[in-house]
């Protein structure tokens, strides 16, 4: 059975510190992964996805995943923090191995970047 | 730029009540989701349609839910006898066949069941 885990609930940031947001999977296959964002009161935003190649991908507005076979991690990463960073997170994978399209959200880490 | 729309934004019902929400995916996505979002969690898999066909429905979707997809383009989403557990944000998402294709959501449909 596929599964994601976010460990944090919630990661405070400086403002212009660096982030990392955590994220783990279980599939029994290959994995597809995705990150995406959530605002207040609205639906989720794409960020970046893992599908195949380089292992550091790059997405929408500066952020990056590296993609880690071996500890079946997928962090989400950003050099310098915006305040306007701040936001709920939510990873996701889906399993190859399955012939449907499904794909598994974590919890969600909630990201604070402090002025 | 026309993105996932779901109409209403908001909806209040007392228990007992039915309620049906609306999803207009990206037009030319022929995949188009529906999932659940309660606080604190991530959104959670409800089913899914390829143009009209309902191709997978999840455990959490009870008899009490139904969901259409007549033309394969707007869907819609069928709550009867609403519950106070019904209570979520409810989220639509659309995307273009294969599972690599990465999924666009909508706002979302915030429900309260008093």
């Amino acid at each position: 059975a596929q599964s994601v885990a976010q460990p944090e609930d919630q990661v405070n940031v400086a403002e212009g510190n660096p982030l990392t947001v955590k994220c783990t999977y279980s599939v029994s296959g290959n994995p597809y992964l995705f990150w995406y964002v959530q605002y207040p009161n609205r639906g989720l935003q794409f960020l970046l996805k893992y599908i195949t190649g380089d292992n550091l991908v790059k997405g929408s507005y500066g952020f990056e995943a590296e993609f880690n076979k071996s500890q079946t991690s997928f962090h989400l990463k950003k050099p310098s923090a915006l305040v306007s960073d701040s936001a709920l997170y939510f990873c996701a994978v889906r399993d190859t191995i399955r012939r449907d399209d499904k794909i598994i959200f974590g919890k969600g880490t909630r990201l604070h970047i402090l002025p | 730029d026309t993105g996932v729309s779901q109409d209403p934004r908001h909806k209040i019902t007392k228990r007992g009540q039915n309620v049906t929400f609306r999803c207009d995916p990206i037009s030319e996505h022929n995949r188009l989701y529906w999932y659940r979002q309660t606080l604190g969690q991530g959104p959670e898999f409800l089913t899914y349609f390829q143009n009209e066909a309902q191709l997978e429905k999840s455990r959490l979707l009870s008899d009490r839910f139904s969901a259409e997809r007549p033309k394969g383009s707007f869907s819609t989403l069928e709550i009867q006898r609403t519950e106070q557990g019904d209570s979520a944000m409810y989220l639509c998402a659309s995307s273009l066949v294969g599972g690599f294709y990465e999924q666009y959501f909508g706002p979302g449909t915030r429900l309260t069941v008093t």
